[in-house]
């Protein structure tokens, strides 16, 4: 699965988006972007993910750039309860690829009042 | 719906001792996962399981830990004498090979299980 980079911290106010970048630069044509975050001393949670196309669901929205090569996470209107680490992930969904999510560092928001 | 459920959620044992962790799946998922994460780290993938078989192992679980899925639903990861290094989190995950591309093998954790090892 291709690696990813993120920075490693951010800070955002309460109520203004948070836009989280990744960068994937060597993804393959198969390969998804998925997104968690892990709020603290919990297990991680699911967000999104996305191929090619822009996805939105009830937590977020994925933009990936039409190269491929870098996405980023919107929160279109953080809270208090945002405050977590957002791992970005690639991973190939095909018969025979390695199951496992791989998990970087992350990046540690922080959704300041 | 029920999610992952992973119990004790907190166990501080003495070195040398062996610990044994369970994980309940989401009901229809037939892909288990096992994952450990240290302070400051992302989650390590341990191994995994399709039904009842163990299908992957990673080098970190060494042969002091063993994993089992003996009917294909719930699962259990046992340490063997323990030591301090084996403290950490341990979080099971759970994904269905069935369903629309968009959610087909989506992996959804449980609360985890805090190992502290003394």
């Amino acid at each position: 699965d291709a690696k990813t980079t993120q920075p490693p911290s951010m800070d955002c106010a309460e109520g203004r988006a948070a836009n989280l970048p990744c960068n994937h630069s060597t993804i393959s044509g198969n390969e998804y972007v998925y997104w968690y975050r892990q709020i603290h001393s919990q297990g991680p949670q699911y967000i999104i993910h996305g191929l090619k196309n822009n996805e939105t669901n009830e937590m977020a929205s994925l933009i990936i750039t039409e190269d491929r090569k870098s996405s980023t996470l919107i929160l279109p209107h953080a809270t208090l309860r945002d405050t977590a680490v957002y791992y970005c992930i690639v991973r190939v969904l095909t018969p025979g690829s390695a199951r496992q999510l791989t998990f970087g560092s992350g990046t540690q928001l922080t959704v300041l009042p | 719906d029920t999610g992952v459920s992973q119990d004790p959620r907190h166990k501080i044992t003495k070195r040398g001792q062996n610990v044994t962790f369970r994980c309940d799946p989401i009901s229809e998922h037939n892909r288990l996962y096992w994952y450990r994460q240290t302070l400051g780290q992302g989650p390590e993938f341990l191994t995994y399981f399709q039904n009842e078989a163990q299908l992957e192992k990673s080098r970190l679980l060494s042969d002091r830990f063993s994993a089992e899925r003996p009917k294909g639903s719930f699962s259990t990861l046992e340490i063997q004498r323990t030591e301090q290094g084996d403290s950490a989190m341990y979080l099971c995950a759970s994904s269905a090979t069935t369903g629309t591309s968009g959610r087909r093998d989506t992996q959804y954790f449980g609360p985890g299980t805090r190992l502290t090892v003394l």
